[in-house]
């Protein structure tokens, strides 16, 4: 597709349920990143992949997180046990490829999760 | 740790106003500083600067890098309601985290 493609827009949940946000980057961008964006704040980093490696988790707020990206293109941020400040939108983006350095990330409109 | 201050938080301008938004940083490995316009949806990509003193523009928005300081200024000449969004500044320190994003600016620009 032309740009980065997220799925569900929108999502609630009760707490405690489990919950899977997709994100489809554009076409040939070989970095992916995850970011969590609360009310009024920025986005903030959660994970990032380089093809289906999971190169830098260090954001994930706890192992209730979980991201996947098996195939190098489609990946998914999984929440388990969704507790209510979780609430956010999640943010996916993609870049050709980070570690050149010389390309700007693009990203998608993001998936607004409610924890009831 | 990584940090980056925007200023001011927010903003209400007349059109036809020209305003200035800045952005200031802290980060152990500099590599580039980007900016940013979020509306409803998705952030877009407006700037990303690598090296000081070079002015980049592209038709009323323009932007510049001082290393030396560790600032950068977003500039909108000629605003128009359009203009209205959170402008974000990010900068990308690889070997910390990929992006560290400041609050944002919220300019709202009013007829």
């Amino acid at each position: 597709g032309a740009g980065v493609s997220q799925s569900p827009r929108y999502k609630v949940a009760k707490r405690g349920q489990d919950v899977a946000l997709r994100c489809d980057p554009i076409s040939g961008h070989v970095s992916l990143f995850w970011y969590q964006q609360a009310l009024g704040q920025g986005p903030e980093f959660l994970t990032y992949f380089q093809n289906e490696a999971q190169l830098d988790k260090s954001g994930l707020p706890s192992d209730r997180f979980f991201a996947e990206r098996p195939e190098g293109s489609v990946s998914t941020l999984k929440i388990q046990r969704t507790q209510q400040e979780d609430s956010a939108v999640y943010l996916c983006a993609s870049s050709l490829d980070y570690p050149r350095g010389d390309q700007p990330q693009h990203f998608g409109d993001g998936t607004r999760l409610s924890i009831l | 740790e990584d940090k980056v201050v925007q200023s001011p938080l927010s903003l209400v301008v007349h059109e036809g106003d020209t305003v200035t938004l800045n952005c200031s940083y802290e980060v152990t490995n500099f590599r580039s500083l980007l900016w940013y316009k979020q509306e409803k949806k998705a952030p877009t990509f407006l700037f990303m600067l690598t090296s000081s003193g070079i002015e980049k523009k592209s038709g009323r928005l323009s932007s510049i890098l001082d290393k030396k300081e560790l600032f950068s200024i977003l500039n909108i000449t000629a605003t128009q309601t359009g203009d209205s969004a959170i402008y974000l500044c990010a900068v990308d320190d690889p070997g910390n985290t990929p992006l560290v994003f400041g609050k944002g600016t919220r300019l709202s620009v009013i007829a």
